[in-house]
């Protein structure tokens, strides 16, 4: 969905290096959202915010930060990358709460990172 | 034992087939359903959206849920090859603070 962009798509680091992952949203959703994907494991939620100063952690929240810098913008951030963080990241946003009757999750397409 | 529980396939089917997908869950505080499909490389896109029990139908897709036995279905009629894909399920409580739980997916194979 070219209003959910990722950047960047895809990223080959070594163990022990800051790493950041970027999403920015021109649908005008407040909350926004970070999941990775493993094989066999699906979408699980690493952090979501429902507003600029709303952040939340999701289930898998060790071993990572977020920032939002802005309604549009909402940061990931492995402070010390570890190989078992090889993942696919998926940054979504939604506007329950702004009057939806629905809780859709609109995605972005996603970021490959690869931890050596 | 993890709240969303979905067959990981793959499923393979000829065209023109009628595919069902399924999952369960153990929360019984679920009652937004929903199945999102996932090409190769994208992120994932709604599919279908269902509150409560009962089915609703979309073109070829109908989606029911049966909240007594904590079993949601997809439903894909007349199965084309553009189906194939990854289909989620994501179920929530409500739409205030709980964020989504999603199934592990389907993997879909349609042969042409």
């Amino acid at each position: 969905d070219a209003d959910v962009t990722q950047t960047p798509r895809n990223r080959i680091t070594k163990t022990g290096k800051r790493i950041m992952l970027e999403c920015s949203q021109t649908k005008g959703h407040d909350r926004m959202y970070w999941y990775r994907q493993d094989p066999g494991l699906g979408l699980r939620l690493i952090y979501y915010s429902f507003d600029v100063k709303d952040i939340n952690k999701g289930e898998i929240s060790d071993g990572y930060s977020v920032s939002r810098q802005a309604q549009a913008k909402f940061s990931l951030s492995l402070e010390s990358a570890i190989p078992n963080q090889t993942a696919l990241y998926f940054c979504a946003t939604s506007d329950a709460g702004q009057g939806a009757r629905t809780d859709t999750q609109y995605f972005g397409p996603g970021t490959r990172l690869t931890v050596l | 034992q993890k709240e969303v529980e979905q067959d990981p396939g793959p499923l393979s089917v000829p065209e023109g087939a009628i595919v069902s997908l399924n999952c369960t869950y153990s929360n019984s505080a679920f009652q937004y359903f929903m199945w999102y499909r996932q090409y190769s490389r994208k992120g994932p896109e709604l599919l279908m959206y269902t509150y409560s029990s009962g089915n609703k139908e979309d073109g070829r897709f109908t989606a029911q849920v049966d909240k007594s036995s904590k079993y949601i279905s997809l439903f894909i009629r007349d199965s084309q090859p553009s189906d194939s894909a990854t289909y989620l399920c994501a179920m929530s409580a409500d739409t205030g603070r709980r964020a989504l739980t999603f199934g592990s997916g389907t993997r879909l194979q349609v042969q042409p």
